[in-house]
């Protein structure tokens, strides 16, 4: 079954920086967009970023434009977000997501358990 | 960006009410709208897709409808099991604005 496992979350100081990682399994992971989406403590979602299923196209949020990266390994079924310049506001739960694939546009149809990024000094 | 507007923040219900829930997009969406429940302390999981497509396995007691930009979430019939916060999404646009989210409770 299609599985997405969160890891790399933790506790980083303002303005340092964190990678997250998301394992996928259960599924052909380079036939599918993914995601991140996070949630800030007792707050609702936000999106953060997209990266097509050949990494050919990558898109952000305005909030996290320019700190943060998204990347994918079609070998290695694994997906990253490269948070640089980190503020207490991206304290969040962060989840990945995989898009689904039955229509020219799809919602996010699986999610994983969250890692918890806290920024704090 | 799209915004999307949802009401009300919070609803109080009892089992067996029919519930409705609306979002409201900023810009035409089409029909490119999914709504999403979470229960507490758990991942958001996908009910309707398409504005008003139900997702395998979602009861059929949900239902979604759309009208222009406005868009509504229905539970015909309220269970215990349907506690919890309710989002939608636009997906037209490749920044995937949620709405900001209504909180059931009994």
């Amino acid at each position: 079954q299609v599985q997405l496992v969160e890891s790399g979350g933790g506790v980083v100081q303002p303005g340092r920086s964190l990678r997250l990682s998301c394992a996928a399994s259960g599924f052909t992971f380079s036939s599918y967009g993914m995601h991140w989406v996070r949630q800030a403590p007792g707050k609702g979602l936000e999106w953060v970023a997209v990266i097509w299923h050949d990494g050919s196209n990558k898109y952000y949020a305005d909030s996290v434009k320019g700190r943060f990266t998204v990347s994918r390994d079609n070998f290695k079924n694994t997906l990253d977000l490269q948070m640089n310049s980190l503020r207490v506001e991206d304290t969040a739960v962060y989840y990945c997501a995989r898009e689904g694939n039955y229509d020219i546009l799809t919602p996010c149809d699986y999610w994983g358990q969250g890692t918890l990024v806290t920024v704090s000094s | 960006d799209i915004q999307m507007t949802q009401s009300p923040s919070t609803l109080s219900a009892s089992v067996g009410d029919r519930v409705t829930i609306t979002c409201r997009a900023s810009q035409s969406i089409d029909k490119w709208l999914a709504w999403y429940q979470q229960r507490p302390g758990k991942v958001p999981k996908l009910l309707i897709y398409k504005a008003s497509s139900l997702e395998s396995g979602v009861p059929s007691r949900f239902s979604g409808s759309a009208s222009g930009t406005e868009f509504t979430l229905t539970i015909s019939s309220l269970q215990p099991d349907d506690l919890g916060t309710y989002y939608c999404q636009q997906y037209k646009n490749y920044s995937r604005t949620f709405g900001q989210g209504t909180k059931v409770e009994f």
